[in-house]
């Protein structure tokens, strides 16, 4: 069985600090991995995607996501935070070959960005 | 490009009452589900259609939920009778195809609310 595990509910951090969000996962067969993220009044936006190829991904508004299988992590990153980043994101697992019903989303984190 | 459509955007209505859902996904567009997020449970998948025929419905709480797509571009939630836990966010999304590693492409949601 798959589950997600987002680390800490809520994260804030200041203007044009480091953004870490952190992922672990557990799989029973190689995962496709992805980051989402939620405005308000939204639906979830697709952020990035890990399907296999690089371990380290580049997503949209300069976020980043590296794959570890020995850590079965999958943590977010963003070098410098925006005001315009405070939102929740949702990091997801779907074990390969099993077909996108058996997506599993993590609880969340709301990232909170303070002036 | 437009995007999955979902309508109404907010419903009130008094339990007891019969509440439908609608959902417009991406054309082209083969994959379809229906979320419910609330704060206590999360995002949890209700319902998934593959080709507009229903494949895993064992997230759908009780018999008072029915889903249909009668056709690839459009699909319904139905709650009857409503009540009061049913209050949540209502989630459609659809993928271009039932890979595991495609992306989930969601709608802004219905805010439901059951007096």
């Amino acid at each position: 069985a798959q589950s997600v595990t987002q680390l800490g509910s809520h994260v804030s951090v200041s203007e044009g600090a480091l953004v870490l969000l952190r992922c672990n996962y557990s799989s029973s067969v190689p995962p496709y991995l992805f980051w989402y993220v939620q405005y308000p009044n939204q639906g979830l936006q697709l952020l990035l995607k890990y399907t296999s190829a690089a371990t380290l991904v580049k997503g949209i508004n300069g976020f980043e996501a590296e794959f570890k299988k020995s850590e079965t992590s999958f943590h977010l990153t963003k070098p410098s935070a925006h005001m315009s980043d405070a939102a929740e994101y949702f990091c997801a697992v779907t074990p390969s070959g099993t077909g996108g019903f058996k997506t599993i989303f993590g609880a969340g984190t709301r990232l909170f960005v303070k002036a | 490009d437009a995007g999955v459509i979902q309508s109404p955007r907010h419903e009130v209505t008094e339990m007891g009452q019969e509440v439908t859902l609608r959902c417009k996904p991406i054309s082209g567009h083969n994959s379809l589900f229906w979320y419910r997020q609330t704060m206590m449970r999360g995002l949890e998948l209700l319902i998934y259609f593959n080709n507009n025929v229903p494949i895993d419905d064992s997230g759908m709480p009780e018999d008072r939920f029915s889903a249909k797509m009668p056709n690839a571009s459009f699909s319904t939630l139905k709650i009857q009778p409503s009540e009061p836990r049913d209050s949540a966010v209502y989630f459609c999304a659809s993928t271009r195809d039932s890979q595991s590693n495609q992306p989930q492409h969601f709608g802004d949601g219905t805010r439901l609310s059951i007096l």
